[in-house]
């Protein structure tokens, strides 16, 4: 496919638990982000990659949450002990390039995975 | 105050009208500004980006910038039962999107 993939779609897990959000960019997209989306709200910016390097992290909620981008393709978002208040929408999206300085470059998102915590 | 504020809606328009949704924002180190629309469930969906003041047009769709008034629009014309949607405005700063609450637009047949 030729779109951001997200997996898994939904994942339910119970307070205290770990999960991993998988996401996998558009190919040759240099810039990979991270967002959290609340029933009602606009997506809250978390964290952004260009290739392997993670260069903003400040819209991580808490120490909980940690992100990664390894080979700078694949990015995991994970989550470590789980709260109900985690529980939203998480969306990928990719880009061309972050923009840095000047404009940015459109971002293109995935189907998100919704997480609930029970 | 939120970084980029939009009106939440509902905003009805009837069928073939012209639906103007608006956006204002506070970072005047925004450069970047992009229109997303948003179906019940699903993921956002590029519309529109517009860098420069002025007026963008694409199609039915319009985005309008004023960077002197931190004020950034979308006019879609002849709007349609299948433009339903919520929209979210959405300023880039650095290498991040901050986005607004979004605008929920019903158009009735």
């Amino acid at each position: 496919g030729a779109g951001v993939s997200q997996s898994p779609r939904y994942k339910v897990a119970k307070r205290g638990q770990d999960v991993a959000l998988r996401c996998d960019p558009i190919s040759g997209h240099v810039s990979l982000f991270w967002y959290q989306q609340a029933l009602g709200q606009g997506p809250e910016f978390l964290t952004y990659f260009q290739n392997e390097a993670q260069l903003d992290k400040s819209g991580l909620p808490s120490d909980r949450f940690f992100a990664e981008r390894p080979e700078g393709s694949v990015s995991t978002l994970k989550i470590q002990r789980t709260q109900q208040e985690d529980s939203a929408v998480y969306l990928c999206a990719s880009s061309w390039t972050g923009g840095g300085g000047g404009g940015n470059q459109p971002q293109h998102f995935g189907d998100g995975t919704r997480l609930s915590i029970l | 105050q939120k970084e980029v504020e939009q009106n939440s809606g509902p905003l009805s328009v009837p069928e073939g009208a012209i639906a103007s949704l608006n956006c204002t924002y506070s970072d005047r180190g925004s450069q970047s500004f992009f229109w997303y629309r948003q179906y019940s469930g699903k993921s956002p969906e590029l519309i529109m980006f517009i860098y420069s003041n002025g007026d963008k047009e694409d199609g039915r769709f319009t985005a309008q910038l004023n960077k002197a008034s931190q004020y950034v629009s979308l006019l879609i014309r002849d709007s349609q039962p299948s433009d339903s949607a919520t929209y979210l405005c959405a300023g880039g700063v650095g290498g991040k999107l901050i986005f607004g609450q979004g605008t929920e637009l019903s158009v009735k047949p």
